[in-house]
């Protein structure tokens, strides 16, 4: 299985904030990486997929970036709605994989 | 718009069989590059994929649970079922379904459901 290593597993931010949370796969998935944001009792969210890619309706404050198997998601100026979970997700290969995930909180 | 949601028995005892139901809409399960899969996440813990089905037919299991796991489509009523067997406290969780289209990615979820594994 491909091991999805996310850092940090926690951090504490502001309002306006730049954030960026890093996912480490442990071989190459190349481009097959999603994102997902995740609130207390609500289903994961759809952020990023494919390495770097929008859904229709999620703000461009959120970005992915990717580098055959190290990937980020930024989040450019935090918003209060954005402290959550975040997971990424492998989908190059079966088992797909999910990350260890980040707790995003108010400093 | 894509609903899914799931639905199923809450509680079930060790040994026993969970099957699960779920039921979408806005979307067709014959679209080409269009699939429902079942994840799971225990409490406080991260989530877990555990079987996707194709537009296909195809059929991906969790080769670690494979055993355990068989999931069908019912194209005529818009429904995916996922069985699993031999039931353990572990296996407590929350229960998603979701539609995934083209690489992988799941871009519209169930709420979920509790399931929770005890005599």
């Amino acid at each position: 299985d491909i091991l999805m290593t996310q850092s940090p597993s926690s951090l504490s931010a502001s309002v306006g904030d730049r954030v960026t949370i890093t996912c480490r796969a442990t071989r190459s998935v190349p481009m097959y990486v999603n994102w997902y944001q995740q609130k207390p009792g609500r289903a994961p969210k759809l952020l990023i997929y494919d390495g770097i890619s929008l859904p229709t309706g999620v703000p461009s404050r959120f970005t992915g970036s990717d580098s055959g198997t190290d990937f980020t998601l930024t989040i450019s100026s935090l918003q209060p709605e954005d402290f959550a979970t975040y997971y990424c997700q492998q989908s190059y290969t079966i088992p797909f994989t999910f990350g260890g995930g980040t707790r995003v909180e108010i400093k | 718009q894509i609903t899914l949601r799931e639905s199923g028995p809450t509680l079930v005892k060790p040994r026993q069989t969970l099957t699960l139901t779920c039921t979408f809409s806005g979307f067709s399960l014959s679209t080409s590059g269009v699939g429902v899969g079942w994840l799971r996440q225990p409490p406080g813990k991260p989530l877990e994929w555990l079987a996707l089905v194709y537009w296909t037919g195809d059929k991906r299991y969790r080769p670690s649970l494979q055993s355990r796991l068989t999931i069908t489509a019912d194209t005529s009523e818009d429904q995916v079922v996922l069985t699993m067997t031999d039931m353990d406290p572990l296996d407590t969780a929350t229960y998603f379904c979701a539609h995934s289209f083209g690489t992988g990615n799941f871009d519209d979820w169930g709420q979920g459901t509790l399931i929770t594994v005890s005599s």
